[in-house]
């Protein structure tokens, strides 16, 4: 259970703060995904990085932030974000060309008040 | 783009009985289809796939079953157990990406 880690685990922020989610894969993956899950929407992909390259973005609004320095490492930019916001943040890797099994993170519950 | 439907949203089953679950999509180029076990709490984790050169797979308990035709694809439980009570999502692999289902939650009562 230690392959894709996130921090923080949860995340209380007001709608005028910035904040920063971090992700880290040790399995030697070479795409990272972005997902957020809410009770509407329960497994929306965000953004995808591929070989560090961003491959998608699923009309995201640009509150949302993405960063990927290398392979290993995934951060999401928040800023002036909106109450509806507020859901679980998963961060996944997996190995574009390979077996594409998706190994997610323990997510970061994020509240915006 | 690409769309898969997944049914039933919730399903509840006595401990014993068995649980199917269906998706269905549109893109016939898909050639990889798994499938994603998310207990209460934690996060989702693959169970079982299935490529599109077979028409069935099975582990244990679980089976998936695959009609390439007819563009749908199931998830069968059998003799289920309460610790298989959690939201299953079924996917496909659209140009190096997953397109996931909406998710079933499933109940297995004692």
């Amino acid at each position: 259970e230690t392959g894709v880690t996130q921090t923080p685990r949860h995340l209380v922020m007001g709608m005028t703060n910035k904040k920063s989610l971090k992700c880290e894969q040790h399995l030697g993956h070479n795409a990272m995904y972005w997902y957020k899950q809410s009770a509407k929407k329960p497994l929306e992909l965000m953004f995808v990085y591929n070989f560090k390259e961003q491959t998608e973005n699923n009309s995201v609004p640009s509150r949302f932030s993405p960063e990927c320095p290398n392979s290993s490492h995934l951060f999401l930019h928040l800023h002036t974000l909106q109450p509806e916001d507020s859901a679980l943040y998963l961060c996944a890797s997996s190995q574009v060309g390979s077996s594409y099994e998706q190994y997610f993170g323990p997510g970061t519950r994020l509240t915006v008040t | 783009g690409e769309n898969v439907e997944q049914h039933p949203s919730t399903l509840s089953v006595q401990e014993g009985d068995s649980a199917v679950i269906k998706c269905t999509y549109s893109d016939s180029a898909s050639n990889y289809f798994p499938w994603y076990k998310q207990e209460l709490g934690k996060r989702p984790q693959l169970i079982i796939d299935i490529r599109s050169n077979v028409g069935e797979k099975k582990d244990q308990r679980i089976a998936v079953t695959l009609n390439k035709t007819a563009k749908h694809f199931s998830l069968h439980i059998t003799e289920t157990q309460p610790e298989d009570s959690a939201v299953y999502f079924c996917a496909l692999l659209n140009t190096d990406k997953l397109i996931f289902g909406t998710g079933t939650r499933l109940q297995v009562f004692p």
